[in-house]
């Protein structure tokens, strides 16, 4: 089974700072897609940034971007020039690709993010 | 945008009772519905699986007679917490794969359960 870690409860930032949070994922799986997801506290869920893993490059959203390492099955969020709304909860998430069970996702523990002004 | 419209938003019930929750897709149709359990501060815990037609698929441990959920079009899933007790109270949320199933996920904005 796969599953996702984020060891970081917690972190924390200062506004215009950059902050990066860790995920790692464990899966025998060669084809997935790998997700963030933040969760402000309106707890709508909203998607923030996506990884095919048969892409070397790592994706970017604007002050969002990726380190995504296959080999390591690390995945990390790097969030630049940090906001007062980037505040929320951020999930890691895997999904397999194709397969029965390919929509499922998993989620990590989540890390809480707290930035300052 | 593909969106999920989730109702209702929050509710309060009384032991014993039953409470249904309603999820939407409302300009796409949502052939897969999944439904979360998150508690505050935790992450999302997937409880089973809705096919629009067929019966849901249900995660270990997660009680089927308890939280029976009915994926009769492919527009609307429900989830019924049936003889609530305190210990159901909890934050709902579902979510489906969005117009592009490769994409992303579209999440309902959740439900928030308190059974007194």
């Amino acid at each position: 089974a796969q599953t996702v870690t984020q060891s970081q409860p917690e972190m924390s930032v200062q506004e215009a700072e950059t902050v990066t949070l860790s995920c790692t994922y464990d899966t025998s799986e060669s084809d997935y897609y790998l997700f963030w997801y933040k969760q402000p506290p309106s707890r709508q869920m909203i998607l923030v940034i996506r990884q095919e893993a048969y892409k070397q490059q790592n994706a970017t959203e604007n002050r969002f971007s990726v380190n995504f390492q296959k080999a390591a099955k690390s995945f990390s969020l790097k969030i630049s020039d940090s906001q007062l709304g980037d505040a929320a909860m951020y999930f890691c998430a895997y999904r397999r690709r194709g397969g029965t069970s390919y929509g499922k996702l998993t989620f990590g523990q989540g890390t809480i993010l707290t930035v300052h002004p | 945008g593909a969106v999920v419209s989730q109702h209702p938003s929050w509710v309060i019930c009384k032991s014993g009772t039953s409470v249904k929750i309603e999820c939407r897709s409302l300009d796409f149709q949502a052939t897969t519905m999944f439904w979360y359990r998150q508690f505050p501060k935790q992450s999302l815990m997937l409880m089973a699986t809705s096919n629009e037609g067929s019966k849901a698929t249900y995660e270990q441990g997660v009680e089927k007679d308890k939280f029976l959920i009915n994926h009769a079009s492919l527009t609307l899933s429900t989830l019924t917490v049936t003889s609530a007790h305190p210990e159901d109270s909890s934050f709902y949320i579902c979510s489906t794969e969005g117009i592009r199933r490769d994409y992303g996920y579209t999440f309902g904005s959740g439900t928030r359960l308190t059974v007194v």
